[in-house]
């Protein structure tokens, strides 16, 4: 089967910086992608990484190993704001095939 | 932001009943997609389509039908909705998914069968 894991739960305080992991294990592969959600609301896109390395954009960044099936997301400079859940996805197919992880809940604390 | 919407945004329905979810663009994306979100599931696919008329299934299509007869519409079906068809629907679009992946969602649809 297809499957993601992410922990389910991170904190950290302001100003901080926190890395997200995501493990993979999918049929196909075309692209790793992170979304953020606050309190239910449409999930927004933040980054997508279908090359090993980094990809910086503003206080994000993302990175992905293909061989290690492993991408993460850091995060620096926390603000309050940052707090909301994060959720990995990979592209399994060239139709924009999209599975998920669970979710990772981020409590940004003063 | 994307011009995504979707109708109803709330809705509270009977088991046995249909139930038709829309979701509408003015992007003029190709891709469209349906999603339902549970907690401790993240999102998963329903169904999408890559083209008017053109559509496929998800990982949870069961019980749920699509049609795309517009490339600004989708719709999800529900034949005879079922208590465990109560989640949260999202719709997403996306032009591209070669090189780069970015779908944007559209607002929810609260979705309650008693």
């Amino acid at each position: 089967g297809q499957s993601l894991e992410q922990p389910s739960e991170v904190t950290a305080v302001e100003g901080a910086i926190v890395q997200i992991n995501c493990t993979y294990q999918t049929s196909g592969f075309y692209g790793l992608s992170w979304y953020q959600q606050h309190d239910g609301g449409a999930p927004t896109f933040l980054s997508y990484n279908a090359l090993d390395g980094l990809e910086e954009t503003g206080r994000f960044s993302s990175f992905l190993s293909r061989s290690d099936s492993y991408g993460y997301l850091l995060l620096q400079e926390l603000q309050m704001k940052d707090s909301a859940s994060y959720f990995c996805a990979v592209q399994y197919n060239q139709g924009g095939k999209l599975i998920f992880g669970q979710g990772t809940e981020l409590s940004v604390k003063p | 932001d994307a011009g995504i919407t979707q109708s109803p945004r709330h809705k509270v329905t009977e088991t046995g009943t249909p139930v038709t979810l829309r979701c509408h663009q003015t992007e003029n994306h190709r891709y469209m997609y349906w999603y339902r979100q549970d907690p401790g599931h993240g999102l998963r696919l329903i169904h999408y389509s890559y083209g008017v008329k053109d559509t496929d299934k998800g990982e949870v299509s069961d019980g749920y039908s699509v049609s795309r007869s517009k490339t600004e519409d989708f719709l999800l079906t529900l034949e005879s909705a079922t208590s465990s068809q109560t989640s949260v629907y999202f719709c997403a679009i996306s032009e591209k998914v070669i090189s780069y992946n970015e779908q944007f969602f559209g607002p929810g649809t609260r979705l309650t069968v008693l």
